[in-house]
């Protein structure tokens, strides 16, 4: 166990609907990273939080969401679903990032 | 052309082997590089972190970073089984603000046949 918690691990969803993906990062962690994984495309960041803010901004697109609470916990917004939206979805935190940080076991998200 | 090539293998060797994975970049302004190792259907996890160029040695496992030819390789030495895995190479430049993202290969698939 990583100590970084992504609930739920699976999900499967309709086209056009939207999904909320949760994320508790490692205690003490302030940074939280979004980053998504597809076959074709590999890891991809998304989006960083450090403490509520948002710090960086990647490849997101305009229907996906971040946001992180002052528990720290984060969770991941994706509405107006695609098949192409179809793809394993990881959190990370880390203390400070400087370092690499730590993944969670991901949520894999399947459009139908 | 992405900015870290890695060869998605797959990759087949014997217990015991020596192994080497390998990724270039193409971004100058990278400073760090990582490996992380992803078992199927798992998050992946940390193995190696570097700074600049040079080699950084822990166990069986060596990374080295050339910066001059933009290389990254992975070493792993007296291979196990319990290597089988994919290898992700990642890298970062010096970031302002507090951002840390990392730009990753897509992997390469190794296994290790007892």
């Amino acid at each position: 166990d990583s100590g970084v918690t992504q609930t739920p691990k699976h999900l499967i969803t309709a086209t056009g609907q939207r999904v909320t993906l949760r994320c508790s990062p490692r205690s003490g962690d302030l940074s939280v990273y979004w980053y998504q994984q597809s076959l074709d495309q590999g890891l991809q960041f998304l989006i960083q939080y450090y403490n509520g803010e948002e710090r960086a901004k990647g490849n997101i697109l305009e229907r996906f969401s971040a946001q992180q609470f002052p528990d720290l916990h984060s969770e991941l917004n994706l509405s107006s679903l695609e098949l192409g939206d179809s793809a394993l979805y990881f959190c990370a935190s880390s203390p400070t990032g400087v370092e690499g940080y730590t993944f969670g076991s991901g949520t894999r998200l399947t459009v139908v | 052309q992405k900015e870290v090539e890695q060869d998605p293998g797959p990759l087949s060797v014997p217990e015991g082997a020596i192994v080497s994975l390998n990724c270039t970049y193409s971004n100058s302004a990278f400073q760090y590089f990582m490996w992380y190792r992803q078992y199927s259907r798992k998050g992946p996890e940390l193995l190696m972190y570097t700074y600049s160029s040079g080699n950084k040695e822990d166990g069986r496992f060596t990374a080295q970073v050339d910066k001059s030819s933009k290389y990254i390789s992975l070493f792993i030495r007296d291979s196990q089984p319990s290597d089988s895995a994919t290898y992700l190479c990642a890298s970062r430049g010096d970031s302002g603000a507090g951002s840390y993202q990392l730009t990753f290969g897509k992997g390469t698939k190794l296994s290790v046949i007892p």
